[in-house]
């Protein structure tokens, strides 16, 4: 079945980074789009990031830019996020998942379980 | 950016009720509405694409409705498990793809 499965979270100091990593199983990793989102403790969902099935084309949310980065490896059907000076407000669980594309909407689905980033002195 | 608002933030219902969740969007965004369930400590899942399409395996008594700036997410007839929080995003041109603040359905 269809399933993706973050990991690398952890708890990392104010300033520090961290690469989280989102493995695809189930389906053609590399015809599809895939993105980033995060849920602050007790809050509601924020789109982070956007790449295309070639990782040519990428997007980020004002809030990330300039200190995350995006990319993914088809050959190894893998999406990365790659998180730099970190602060307290980037304490999150962070989700990857899959785009779907038509020629009249798009949607996300399905998403992974999540992993949780605290960042923290 | 797009900004999505979402109501009511919080409502209380009985099993077996009709509810009904809106959500309004600062510009026209045509059919480009998805809306997700999420249970507490899960992922959120995909409940209706494209406004108005049901996601497989969602029950039919999930729809979705609406065109252009307002939008609904129905509920026929509540069954335990859908007391959870409700979230319409919009998926219009570029990003950033903004999400409501969520509903909180609980139970009455």
């Amino acid at each position: 079945q269809v399933q993706l499965v973050e990991s690398g979270g952890g708890l990392v100091k104010p300033g520090g980074s961290l690469r989280l990593s989102c493995a695809a199983s189930g389906f053609t990793f590399r015809d599809y789009y895939m993105s980033w989102f995060r849920q602050a403790p007790g809050k509601g969902l924020e789109w982070l990031s956007y790449t295309s099935n070639s990782g040519n084309t990428i997007y980020y949310a004002d809030s990330v830019k300039g200190r995350f980065t995006i990319s993914r490896d088809n050959a190894k059907n893998s999406m990365f996020l790659q998180m730099n000076s970190l602060t307290a407000e980037d304490t999150a669980v962070y989700y990857c998942a899959r785009v779907v594309v038509t020629m009249i909407s798009r949607w996300f689905d399905p998403w992974g379980q999540g992993t949780l980033v605290t960042v923290s002195s | 950016d797009i900004q999505m608002t979402q109501s009511p933030s919080s409502l209380s219902a009985s099993v077996g009720d009709r509810v009904t969740i809106t959500c309004r969007a600062s510009q026209s965004i045509s059919r480009y509405l998805n809306w997700y369930q999420q249970k507490a400590g899960k992922a959120p899942e995909l409940l209706i694409y494209a406004a108005a399409s049901l996601q497989s395996g969602v029950p039919s008594r999930f729809s979705g409705g609406g065109f252009g700036t307002d939008f609904t997410l129905t509920i026929s007839s509540l069954q335990p498990e859908d007391f959870a929080t409700y979230y319409c995003q919009q998926t219009y041109s570029t990003p950033p793809y903004t999400f409501g603040q969520g509903t909180r359905l609980e139970i009455k």
